[in-house]
């Protein structure tokens, strides 16, 4: 079946921009993760949903960053006024459920570039 | 706090030679150990995990990694290097109770095998 899906790839942001990356995770997946992986190093975790409910957010690096799943399946994750630093790829997986026997699977990520 | 130390960001072994990526971790509840690998533009795609039981455990391709508590290491192996096997590795750990889904990763090892 199809996996997690990201959009867009690849985005080029001026300063101070806003931008909105979207995940699609697998149908019927209940946990959503975001992270962020900065050129050269492993993911960061930024926040996670449990169906719409977002449980944890503690990675979220400002206040410009937030994210949102209304209704428990997509989830759009939204960057305020673009700095240089917000440079990465986004990276979102899903998980059918809570828990460690649970694989998060990962979406091919969403390259933004601030210039 | 809970973290991962792969030691090693480049790797280079022969075709057909013994593969061994380290990885050790700091985590203040028992852990659950996880390898993933990432092809270039790809997703994180799991290779095994460890929660509980058989501290060896087998992943896909080939690869087996070993809990080995008293070291506080989770070490990547495979017999035989593969021309397939070229990519980024990534170490990640996760607290065991429930509830902290959150992954935390290693800063990466790339592999690079030599014909």
């Amino acid at each position: 079946g199809a996996g997690v899906s990201q959009s867009p790839r690849y985005k080029v942001a001026k300063r101070g921009q806003d931008v909105a990356l979207r995940c699609d995770p697998i149908s019927g997946h209940v946990s959503l993760f975001w992270y962020q992986q900065a050129l050269g190093q492993g993911p960061e975790f930024l926040t996670y949903f449990q169906n719409e409910a977002q449980l944890d957010k503690s990675g979220l690096p400002s206040d410009r960053f937030f994210a949102e799943r209304p209704e428990g399946s997509v989830s759009t994750l939204k960057i305020q006024r673009t700095q240089q630093e917000d440079s990465a790829v986004y990276l979102c997986a899903s998980s059918l459920q809570q828990g460690a026997s649970y694989e998060q699977y990962f979406g091919p990520g969403t390259r933004l570039t601030v210039t | 706090a809970q973290s991962v130390t792969q030691l090693g960001s480049h790797v280079s072994v022969s075709e057909g030679a013994l593969v061994l990526l380290r990885c050790n971790y700091s985590s203040s509840v028992p852990p659950y150990l996880f390898w993933y690998v990432q092809y270039p533009n790809q997703g994180l795609q799991l290779l095994l995990k460890y929660t509980t039981g058989a501290t060896l455990v087998k992943g896909i391709n080939g690869f087996e990694a070993e809990f080995k508590k008293s070291e506080t290491s989770f070490h990547l192996t495979k017999p035989s290097a593969h021309m397939s096997d070229a990519a980024e590795y990534f170490c990640a750990v996760r607290k065991s109770n429930f509830g902290n889904e959150k992954l935390t990763f290693g800063t990466g090892t790339r592999l690079t095998i030599i014909p």
